[in-house]
């Protein structure tokens, strides 16, 4: 059974459209992520939100809007992409806040 | 805030020869380790971790080890095989945060 999973896995689109991804985990796990690896795999946390409430939220432009409808879910809006938006987008879990369990397989975004 | 180091960026190695990844932290008050394995295309795993209570922890091929002294952390695989070869990617927690601090990942090739 998948953990964590992420909707789309590749996502090609122009610069200033708006899109989101979609993240479920179906282990029980109170906290999730979204954390963004660019191009020199540096993995970089965007969000954190533990039962539904956003608890990180690192400097990251406001054009990025997580969302938590319940524990299992966390979804990312992103508005106006730009060309520096382009890198792989990988939501995670974990049972609780600051350790990290479970990525899901990763969306892999790219702005033209 | 927590910084973390780590060294080499890329380490090739023999099949059958160990290999040694080091990091390094910045707050004393740090209290969880983990690492992860990413292969080519793939999501990171969670490969081993470890707290700060403990001075080693094993499973089968790899080990962690901490120095809480100096301040390092280092993983180690002996044994080596092709499967091995993968970004391996270190953390470091304190003990009031509720987010992981990564490290810059090093690229272990095992030669066959």
């Amino acid at each position: 059974d998948t953990a964590v999973s992420q909707t789309p896995k590749y996502l090609v689109t122009q610069m200033g459209n708006d899109k989101s991804i979609k993240c479920e985990q179906n282990l029980g796990h109170d906290t999730m992520y979204w954390y963004k690896q660019d191009s020199k795999k540096f993995l970089k946390i965007m969000f954190s939100y533990n039962n539904k409430e956003l608890i990180i939220n690192e400097t990251v432009p406001n054009r990025f809007s997580p969302k938590s409808p319940d524990k299992a879910h966390l979804n990312l809006h992103i508005n106006s992409l730009e060309l520096g938006d382009s890198a792989v987008y990988f939501c995670a879990s974990s049972p609780d806040p600051g350790t990290l369990r479970y990525f899901g397989p990763g969306t892999r975004l790219t702005v033209t | 805030g927590e910084n973390v180091e780590q060294h080499p960026s890329t380490l090739s190695v023999q099949e059958g020869d160990s290999a040694v990844i080091k990091c390094t932290y910045s707050d004393s008050a740090s209290n969880y380790f983990p690492w992860y394995k990413q292969e080519l295309g793939k999501r990171p795993q969670l490969i081993i971790d470890i707290r700060s209570n403990v001075g080693e922890k094993k499973d089968q091929r790899i080990a962690v080890t901490l120095n809480k002294t100096a301040k390092h952390f280092s993983l180690h695989i002996t044994e080596t095989q092709p499967e091995d070869s993968a970004v391996y990617f270190c953390a470091a927690r304190t003990g009031s945060a509720r987010q992981l601090t990564f490290g810059s990942g090093t690229q272990l090739t095992v030669l066959p």
